[in-house]
């Protein structure tokens, strides 16, 4: 299948600092990526989609000032965690269909940890 | 309307047995349904996908059975093994939007 790449795998900062994570689709081009965060025993709440080209959507009580995405090309979607608190410490991945067998391909995620 | 139900919360199989995930949902809207396998701190993994106009789907050990007037969907996994522990998601997506509606997981220990 479709290979997804995520980076960094994990990341320790401190509070009020701002952490980029990188999510690449390496053999596949996409137009749409996903970003999900994912607590310990739960499941994937989807957070917003990135669009290339313009803006993302977020979903229903996601902070699009907090949570900053930008996809700047057909293979490289990044979310930025702005002013970043303990609570935002979560589990991110991020998604990209792939057009040409219309499968979605997820990230190994990264490990946001805020001290 | 959003929701897909996923049950159990957790399985646990003896090695060689046959493990059973089922889900529902109520949007007769949605026509991709995906299973993920989810190892601890790992991302998902797409394991095998059905769409509604197939009623069953089998990939080695893996099978989708899909009932659509039931609005009802299944993982088997047959002859399971130790390797297979895991967490398992289903989720289902609207015709074209790609956005996926995971149900809450099932979490499968298989015994030796």
């Amino acid at each position: 299948g479709a290979v997804v790449s995520q980076h960094p795998s994990r990341v320790i900062c401190k509070s009020g600092t701002s952490v980029k994570i990188e999510c690449r689709s390496l053999d596949f081009q996409a137009t749409t990526m996903f970003w999900y965060r994912q607590f310990p025993k739960q499941s994937l709440m989807l957070m917003a989609t990135s669009n290339e080209g313009s803006k993302a959507t977020y979903e229903q009580g996601v902070e699009k000032d907090k949570f900053l995405i930008n996809h700047a090309s057909l293979t490289l979607s990044t979310l930025t965690v702005t002013s970043a608190h303990p609570e935002d410490s979560s589990f991110y991945i991020c998604s990209a269909p792939d057009f040409s067998s219309y499968e979605q391909y997820f990230g190994p995620g990264t490990r946001l940890t805020v001290t | 309307q959003q929701q897909v139900k996923q049950s159990p919360q957790s399985l646990i199989v003896q090695k060689g047995g046959i493990s059973i995930i089922n889900c529902a949902y109520e949007n007769t809207a949605f026509d991709y349904f995906p299973w993920y396998q989810q190892f601890p701190g790992k991302g998902p993994a797409l394991l095998i996908a059905i769409r509604p106009d197939v009623s069953e789907k089998k990939e080695g050990r893996f099978t989708i059975s899909f009932n659509k007037s039931a609005k009802q969907f299944s993982l088997h996994i047959m002859d399971s093994q130790p390797g297979d522990s895991a967490t398992y998601f289903c989720a289902a997506s609207l015709y074209n939007t790609d956005k996926l509606i995971f149900g809450t997981g099932t979490r499968l220990q298989v015994f030796p």
